[in-house]
């Protein structure tokens, strides 16, 4: 069973507009939530992070929402660039429990077009 | 910048070869995992290690093994190969254990067994 979901596999964006990627978890002990970006052919890279004390983090043009009672997270890009195209992996762990692993969503794959 | 590598980068074997797939940091990171990912799947955590002579298993069964002879070395050895273990094989350090460090990411191995 999944605990970490992304419902949508894709999404596209016209440049210029804003992206929302959206994420919901199971596992009410996961409280701290990051998102990497993966380039085809590349590893994933960081890119924001959130922990369960806060509900925002902002970071240039990307910004991390966390709603805890819905067990939801979203990024917002704002404004949409087409180097942003490429897939995002929401991802999450319990970091004040002895299970430290990181568990990852399957991605949603953003195409931001010109 | 994160110093990750991995090679090699596309390997195409028949069933039943021996195959190790490499994976290298000068980062000085004590913390390596092994993620396997099927393309628009979550990474799933094969293996990971703690620091030099800890391994352990991840979440995810595999038929793989590691080893941790060296902070900088985290190789991954398959004995058998089969179709069944067709994949991407991505490899990541982090600094410090516990969910909430940034794991760096290598560009990862994408296997094809025949």
């Amino acid at each position: 069973d999944q605990q970490v979901k992304q419902n949508s596999p894709s999404l596209s964006v016209q440049e210029g507009r804003i992206s929302i990627l959206n994420c919901d978890y199971t596992n009410s002990m996961f409280d701290y939530f990051l998102w990497y970006k993966k380039y085809p052919a590349e590893g994933p890279t960081f890119l924001i992070s959130i922990s369960s004390i806060k509900d925002k983090n902002e970071d240039g043009r990307f910004t991390v929402f966390l709603n805890k009672s819905a067990k939801h997270l979203s990024l917002h890009i704002v404004p949409s660039q087409p180097g942003d195209s490429a897939v995002y992996f929401c991802a999450a762990s319990a970091a004040k429990t002895s299970y430290d692993k990181v568990i990852f969503g399957p991605g949603t794959s953003l195409s931001v077009i010109p | 910048e994160a110093d990750i590598y991995q090679t090699p980068r596309y390997l195409v074997i028949g069933t039943g070869k021996k195959i190790t797939l490499e994976c290298s940091q000068t980062m000085g990171h004590d913390k390596m995992y092994w993620y396997q990912q099927d393309p628009g799947m979550e990474l799933h955590l094969i293996h990971y290690s703690y620091g030099v002579n800890s391994t352990e298993k991840g979440d995810l069964s595999s038929e793989s093994t590691v080893s941790r002879i060296r902070t900088e070395h985290f190789p991954l050895t398959l004995e058998s190969a089969r179709p069944s273990h067709t994949s991407q094989y991505l490899c990541a350090s982090s600094r410090l254990a516990g969910g909430t460090d940034t794991q760096y990411f290598g560009p990862g191995t994408r296997l094809t067994v025949l």
